[in-house]
């Protein structure tokens, strides 16, 4: 089983839609969650830490359920610049973070 | 800040060669990651290093890769031999406090 599980999709939304995402996890003691945007041919960049209480920030929320060991990416009234591969990430061992193979999201107009 | 600076962007070489690969950490981070992505296998660590010294090197796929970070604002990948399967996007990343890392541009290697 991998560490870190995604849906690749594609997800195809139109504008101004409605999103989520989920992924899962395998190591129960993970202890910092986040996620990642990378656009084409471009370096991931931190998009959002994922808090056990949930977080917002304007039209993204992240929620996290350590219990069935997800974290969930909402995004709401989405715009033709989300469109990119949003990774779904783990701490490991000290510093370490294990990325899963991302979720590719493209927002039709 | 500069951000995280890799040279070179892309290289393109024959199998059997030698590659270097060149990362400047952001001023002030502490530690230093390097990552390989490709489509099968996504992001995956190679080797990190905490002021200077290499802490996990589990990630390194065999012998033909190796690190070094001989100062706080310089570290090299090379690969020697290269061979076709190495060809991929290498992402040198640094941090000053736990998790949250900062990318580098990449190196687009081509291994023919």
């Amino acid at each position: 089983r991998k560490e870190v599980e995604q849906d690749p999709g594609p997800f195809n939304v139109p504008e101004g839609a409605t999103v989520a995402f989920n992924c899962t996890y395998s190591n129960s003691a993970s202890q910092s969650f986040f996620w990642y945007r990378q656009d084409c041919r471009k370096e991931p960049k931190l998009l959002m830490s994922v808090y056990s209480s949930g977080n917002e920030d304007g039209r993204f929320t992240a929620q996290l359920n350590r219990a069935s060991q997800y974290i969930s990416l909402l995004i709401r009234d989405s715009k033709l610049s989300d469109s990119a591969t949003y990774l779904c990430v783990v701490n490991g061992r000290n510093e370490k973070l294990t990325f899963g193979t991302g979720t590719r999201l493209t927002i039709i107009p | 800040d500069a951000g995280v600076i890799q040279s070179p962007r892309h290289e393109v070489t024959e199998m059997g060669q030698e590659v270097t690969l060149r990362c400047k950490p952001i001023s002030g981070h502490n530690s230093l990651f390097w990552y390989r992505q490709t489509m099968m296998r996504g992001l995956e660590l190679l080797i990190y290093f905490n002021n200077n010294v290499p802490i996990d090197d589990s990630g390194m796929p065999e012998d033909r890769f190796s690190a070094k970070m001989p100062n706080a604002s310089f570290s090299t990948l090379k690969i020697q031999p290269s061979e076709p399967r190495d060809s991929a996007v290498y992402f040198c990343a640094s941090s000053s406090f736990a998790y949250e890392q900062y990318f580098g541009p990449g190196t687009r290697l081509t291994v023919t």
